[in-house]
């Protein structure tokens, strides 16, 4: 079946960097595009950005512009979001979501950062 | 960039009631506008796309509709699992911004 598997749980200080891994099985990665999407505790979803599974292109939110960078690798069917220069307010669940929207619209699971010295 | 508002942003009805949920773009975008169901603790799942397409088994007690850029998320008859949040999410072109989220509780 169409699954997306994210890497687990990390902690973070910050300042410093994280990246989140989000694997895909069931459909043919290069024919869909990924997006990534954050949600801080008790708080509503949050745009992140996009990378498309064919070429690579990538649109980011405003917000993160400079910040984030999303990558892909075809032959592992993964998609990669690194966040840096973390701040507590980075705490967050992070997801990854196929895209873009069909009859099946598959999200991970979701990964846990939490940024805290 | 385009925003999204939500209304009402939490709402408490009874078992079988009609709710309706409103999302506003503040500029046109077609019918390129989505609804999530988030339930407490789980990921969001995608109920309707394109406006007005229900995902494959979605209950047909959910539906949605458009008027401009005015978009209404409509469950008929309200059931107990349906307790969630409840967000949309235009996708015309990026940022997919989503709304601030609609909260639904069972009286």
């Amino acid at each position: 079946q169409i699954q997306l598997v994210q890497s687990g749980t990390e902690l973070k200080k910050p300042g410093a960097s994280v990246k989140v891994s989000c694997t895909a099985s069931g459909y043919t990665f290069t024919n869909y595009g990924i997006i990534w999407v954050r949600q801080a505790p008790g708080q509503g979803l949050e745009w992140m950005g996009w990378i498309s599974g064919n070429n690579g292109n990538t649109k980011t939110a405003q917000k993160f512009q400079g910040r984030v960078t999303m990558t892909k690798d075809t032959s592992a069917s993964t998609a990669d979001m690194e966040l840096r220069s973390l701040r507590s307010d980075d705490t967050a669940v992070y997801y990854c979501a196929r895209w873009p929207l069909d009859d099946s619209a598959p999200w991970g699971q979701g990964t846990l950062v939490t940024v805290s010295s | 960039d385009i925003q999204m508002t939500q209304s009402p942003s939490s709402l408490s009805a009874s078992v079988g009631d009609r709710v309706t949920i409103t999302c506003r773009a503040s500029q046109g975008i077609s019918n390129y506008l989505a609804w999530y169901q988030q339930k407490p603790g789980e990921v969001p799942k995608l109920l309707i796309y394109a406006a007005s397409t229900l995902q494959s088994g979605v209950p047909s007690r959910f539906s949605g509709s458009r008027s401009g850029a005015h978009f209404t998320l409509t469950i008929s008859s309200l059931q107990p699992e349906d307790v969630a949040t409840y967000y949309c999410q235009k996708y015309n072109s990026p940022p997919f911004t989503f709304g601030p989220g609609t909260k639904v509780d069972v009286k």
